[in-house]
């Protein structure tokens, strides 16, 4: 268990529609990174946030985007959903530039 | 710019030793990890090496890095059948880490 916790775990939307992902940071963790990652492929970065501020993004467009909040949880918005959104989106959080641990992972399929 | 890759499939038998191998591209890169993803679930930090470094040993895992080359590689010693996965190798630069495709390892009993 790595303290990162990811909600919902799985969830089935709709082409066109919004989504929010929600993740709890490990205890003492300032800093959450978004990944997506397909089907047979590694992660891609989608982009970090360290103290509430956006730190770093992928090449990802504005549809994705996300929040920080105070007790360091985050949020990853995806609006306008496409059919290749369907993936798992894994959540990373870390103490600034210390290693990263992932949650589950919340896997989005998008009909 | 960040590229990793990676070989696709390994199969060992249990027992033997496993040595999964990737190649990186960003020289400036202060660390680079090795990640285990078991099918249906997150990523789990298995070790990882800071660039100064040549080798590091923690239990079955054993993590070489060749610098002039830009090569990585993971040998897992007395291979399990719980070691079957697939493995990532990620390099760290700007503050977000860049992952292979993965080399999936299937452990034969």
């Amino acid at each position: 268990e790595t303290g990162v916790t990811q909600s919902p775990t799985h969830l089935i939307k709709t082409r066109g529609q919004q989504v929010t992902l929600r993740c709890s940071s490990q205890s003492g963790h300032n800093t959450v990174s978004w990944y997506q990652q397909a089907l047979g492929q590694g992660p891609q970065f989608i982009f970090q946030y360290y103290r509430e501020e956006e730190n770093g993004r992928g090449n990802f467009p504005p549809r994705f985007s996300g929040l920080q909040f105070p007790n360091y949880s985050s949020e990853l918005n995806v609006n306008a959903l496409e059919l290749d959104d369907s993936a798992l989106y894994l959540c990373a959080s870390s103490l600034a530039d210390t290693e990263a641990f992932f949650g589950q992972g919340t896997r989005l399929t998008v009909v | 710019g960040e590229d990793v890759e990676q070989s696709l499939f390994l199969s060992v038998r249990e027992g033997d030793s496993s040595v999964i191998n990737c190649t990186y591209t960003d020289s400036s890169s202060t660390y680079l990890y090795w990640y285990k993803q078991e099918p249906g679930a997150g990523l789990q930090l298995l070790t990882y090496i800071f660039s100064n470094m040549d080798m590091k040993q923690d239990q079955r895992l054993t993590v070489l890095l060749n610098k002039k080359d830009k090569h990585l590689s993971l040998r897992i010693a007395d291979t399990q059948t719980g070691d079957s996965a697939i493995y990532f190798c990620a390099e760290k630069g700007n503050n977000r880490l860049a992952f292979g495709k993965g080399n999936q390892v299937v452990v034969i009993p």
